[in-house]
């Protein structure tokens, strides 16, 4: 397995279920990111990790929550979402936060009913 | 606050016609710059990027951008698109740390 990866790539869900998203990056990165698509809107940063410590928070609702365990894996928990969380979630990786260039995922598409 | 404005939500081009799409940002001090394209069906993959030097910038498949920093500009261009260069185009814009701003993305169609 190369590059980013991320799973589910798919998840329907009530607004009453708890789910989790999983990345994993295997670029020997330091710092992952959870971004948010959703249709003709810019990507929205939600959260960034550095070294497994959290170094942004995007004003993300706490029904959204990281985790981090080590620089590889990436986690987005999911508890009582709203229709409107419906959209497409990306992971990314770089190398730190000097050489920003970022590598995606295929993202997980998330639909909240 | 600072941004990231694509000029074009969709463009509709015939192969071999030259493309140029917009990108300006809000910010002024040192910037790295980004293009990312994201295929249909795949992943956002890095187009091409200026960190410093030459502002003008050779990417993959044939695409460069300009960084105009008067303009606070950095646009995207191709002298003759394929079908193949269907795709959303992204810019992106970090101004040192690990927040990087993108636009709301460019669509583009190449009628083959």
């Amino acid at each position: 397995e190369t590059g980013v990866t991320q799973t589910p790539r798919h998840l329907v869900m009530g607004m009453t279920n708890k789910k989790s998203l999983k990345c994993e990056q295997h670029l020997g990165h330091n710092a992952m990111y959870w971004y948010k698509q959703s249709a003709k809107k810019p990507l929205e940063l939600m959260f960034v990790y550095n070294f497994k410590e959290q170094t942004e928070n995007n004003s993300v609702p706490s029904r959204f929550s990281p985790e981090c365990p080590n620089s590889s894996h990436l986690f987005l928990h999911l508890h009582t979402l709203q229709p409107e969380d419906s959209a497409l979630y990306l992971c990314a990786s770089s190398q730190d936060g000097q050489v920003n260039e970022q590598f995606f995922g295929p993202g997980t598409r998330l639909t909240v009913l | 606050a600072q941004s990231v404005s694509q000029h074009n939500h969709h463009v509709i081009l015939s192969e071999a016609a030259s493309l140029e799409l917009g990108c300006n940002y809000s910010y002024g001090g040192t910037v790295n710059l980004f293009w990312y394209v994201q295929y249909p069906g795949q992943h956002l993959q890095l187009l091409l990027k200026y960190f410093s030097g030459d502002p003008l910038v050779k990417g993959i498949k044939g695409f460069e951008a300009e960084f105009i920093k008067s303009k606070f500009s950095f646009n995207l261009r191709k002298p003759s698109v394929q079908w193949s260069d269907t795709a959303e185009y992204f810019c992106a814009v970090n101004t040192g740390g690990f927040k990087t701003i993108f636009g709301a993305g460019t669509r583009l169609f190449v009628k083959a």
